[in-house]
């Protein structure tokens, strides 16, 4: 089974710097891993994601970076703006979808 | 734009209480999902569909059943409800091809039984 591991549940960064959240996982076999973003009382909405073939994807300030022989994928937020506060999923997409436990991001003024 | 509509963005009801939540979807998308999301717990799947009468089960199916009739339309059914179903529920769609796989939600019902 996989298993998705977000180990940091929350994060303070300062507008303007960049934001890091990193996600681990267990299982190597998957087509994709998607970052989502949550705000409060809404539903996640799809941020962005990569394949299993690439070890980089970018889309404006966001940057997904994958490290197979780690286990590991980090997406990079730069630079960071306080609208970004929010909690951000990791999620991998094989045969289902296994969410990790979310981390909270706050962007400080 | 997918819109996926949740009935009821917030419930309140009492334990025993059989309690529906509704989710509609407007993209003719074949696969339709319930997640409930607790705090450090992420979202946990708890029923999802392929195609209309069909249902899996997902992690946590205990306590819950589903329906769905339409392929528009999929419901989470507590049967009777419990403190410890006290959550966010969350549904998703997506087609079975032609995108990477991502899930569309809606904007969540929050559920408190008492």
């Amino acid at each position: 089974d996989q298993q998705v591991k977000q180990n940091s549940p929350s994060l303070s960064v300062q507008e303007g710097r960049i934001s890091i959240l990193n996600c681990d996982y267990t299982n190597s076999m998957f087509d994709y891993f998607l970052w989502y973003k949550k705000y409060p009382a809404e539903g996640p909405t799809f941020l962005i994601s990569i394949s299993s073939i690439k070890d980089k994807n970018e889309d404006g300030r966001f940057t997904v970076f994958l490290n197979k022989s780690a286990k590991h994928l980090s997406l990079h937020i730069v630079p960071s703006q306080p609208g970004d506060s929010a909690v951000y999923f990791c999620a991998h997409h094989g045969q289902n979808f296994v969410f990790g436990p979310g981390t909270r991001l706050s962007v400080l003024p | 734009d997918v819109k996926v509509t949740q009935s009821s963005r917030y419930l309140v009801k009492r334990t025993g209480e059989k309690v529906f939540l509704e989710c509609v979807q407007d993209m003719d998308h074949e696969n339709m999902f319930w997640y409930r999301q607790d705090p450090g717990l992420g979202l946990r799947l708890i029923y999802f569909s392929y195609d209309v009468k069909m249902k899996e089960k997902g992690d946590i199916p205990e306590g819950y059943s589903v329906s769905r009739e339409k392929k528009e339309r999929f419901s989470l059914i507590l049967e009777s409800a419990s403190t410890n179903q006290t959550s966010m529920y969350l549904c998703a769609s997506r087609p079975t091809s032609g995108n990477t796989g991502e899930l569309f939600f809606g904007e969540g019902s929050r559920l408190t039984v008492l």
